[in-house]
């Protein structure tokens, strides 16, 4: 079954604007992950938040997990138009293998 | 090397013809996986190797699919009789052990059509 689910599924934004996407999951994790994808190719992993941590910083990106409400959100600022991608979420369960959800498309217009 | 490498990168067969995917983690990466993704879709887990354990192969499909690991690196992914619900990017992925720490490396896939 699918355990991350992002929203929006796809999103259309200008240069310089800032990106949120979310993520909603059903179960207990021990870590969530957002990963970017370019042209439908291999996934590159941008950031790792753990389930005691609330939020996480890495350049322009900014996560945040809300376990109560089992969600996690992920924040571009002053997006480019390289960041046009598919994101994904993908939560760790203890179990060693990552469970993805079906990826929200932002596309970032210059 | 350096990343994660997958061979061929496209791979074009025959409805009924068998296929091998092949990849070589990073080295030193003790886990490796095998997803794959259907077009607009999320990844699909396959199949996992954790160093010598048995692997986790609660994400085959079907008996068609296989998945071997020689000597703790290169994976080879066998699907045999292929059929055209076959079709997608197969996706290989390394990781060191302590995966709270670490997330994946991908590489960057083979895509699969089967005609």
């Amino acid at each position: 079954s699918q355990q991350g689910e992002e929203d929006p599924q796809a999103l259309s934004i200008q240069e310089g604007e800032n990106a949120t996407m979310n993520c909603s999951y059903k179960t207990s994790i021990n870590n969530l992950q957002w990963y970017r994808q370019n042209s439908g190719r291999g996934l590159v992993h941008l950031i790792l938040i753990r389930s005691n941590e609330r939020e996480k910083h890495s350049g322009r990106l900014r996560v945040t997990l809300d376990t109560s409400k089992k969600s996690s959100s992920l924040l571009i600022t002053a997006s480019r138009a390289a960041d046009t991608a598919s994101y994904f979420c993908a939560t760790d369960k203890g179990y060693s293998t990552l469970t993805f959800g079906k990826g929200t498309m932002l596309l970032v217009s210059p | 090397g350096a990343g994660v490498s997958q061979s061929p990168s496209n791979k074009v067969t025959e409805k009924g013809k068998d296929v091998e995917l092949r990849c070589d983690p990073i080295s030193g990466h003790t886990a490796l996986y095998w997803y794959r993704q259907s077009l607009g879709q999320g990844l699909e887990f396959l199949i996992y190797f954790q160093g010598n354990s048995a692997p986790d192969k609660s994400g085959l499909p079907s008996d068609r699919f296989s998945a071997e690991r020689t000597g703790g690196s290169v994976s080879t992914l066998t699907i045999q009789r292929t059929q055209q619900e076959d079709s997608a990017v197969y996706l290989c992925a390394s990781s060191a052990r302590d995966t709270s720490n670490y997330g994946y490396t991908f590489g960057s896939g083979t895509r699969l059509t089967v005609v």
